[in-house]
């Protein structure tokens, strides 16, 4: 069971927009700015699309976006294209005795 | 170009031993806290482990504690992990990462690419 929960799997059109929530606890998520997320294309190593809760770096495109509000972050992904169908994973700093925390992963389908 | 590579992934029996390494790339190495995080197979992202720069802070998941060694040598621009007394839920793709504030602050990029570790009769 992972710290963080994520929904398994989601779903849009392409040109909709989509939200993946990452609910966390007042240890990590809501403790700290420091919720990242991450996008895996099968096979691949993972890929840093948002930081900082809300920081997207460098060649990230614009339609990506993070927010949070107390101990739940959330992804939302608009205009939504093909190449986004891949896995989404949001991640949190949770202090020095725990460090790191993962949730357990969304599988983004493009209808 | 920033660049992280693994090597020394493969099958080892249970109760063994095995040692992964990164070779890191592009970047002054010895400035920037880095950090191993695994994946079953089939499974999510699970981190092990973190040294900051300077190898002064540590930190391991304690589902590793106690069997898995951190370390780097900054002269080599190298990061490893030694894995002992591996069980078969070590089983995993295992990726070097690299924490891009020059502090400790839990996110990861760039990744490697990954090695993988079998620990299997």
């Amino acid at each position: 069971q992972s710290a963080l929960t994520q929904p398994a799997s989601v779903s849009g059109s392409p040109g909709q927009s989509i939200t993946i929530s990452c609910i966390g606890g007042s240890s990590d998520v809501g403790s700290y700015n420091l919720v990242s997320w991450y996008q895996q294309y099968p096979g691949k190593a993972p890929k840093l699309m948002i930081y900082e809760d809300t920081k997207r770096p460098s060649g990230t495109s614009n339609r990506f976006s993070g927010s949070k509000s107390g101990n739940t972050a959330s992804l939302t992904i608009s205009g939504l294209q093909a190449e986004d169908e891949a896995d989404y994973y949001c991640c949190s700093y949770a202090g020095s005795r725990t460090f790191v925390v993962f949730g357990g992963g969304t599988k983004l389908t493009v209808l | 170009e920033v660049q992280l590579v693994e090597s020394g992934g493969g099958l080892v029996k249970p109760g063994g031993s095995l040692r992964v390494s990164c070779a890191a790339s592009g970047f002054t190495f010895s400035t920037y806290t880095m950090n191993w995080v695994r994946q079953a197979p089939g499974k999510g992202l699970e981190w092990v482990s973190s040294i900051s720069g300077s190898s002064r802070y540590i930190y391991y998941a304690d589902s590793v504690k106690g069997r898995f060694t951190i370390s780097r040598d900054n002269a080599k621009n190298s990061l490893y992990l030694q894995m002992n007394s591996l069980r078969p839920e070590d089983t995993a793709v295992y990726y070097c990462a690299r924490d891009p504030t020059g502090g400790t602050t839990g996110y990861f990029d760039p990744w490697g690419q990954g090695s993988l570790v079998t620990v299997s009769s």
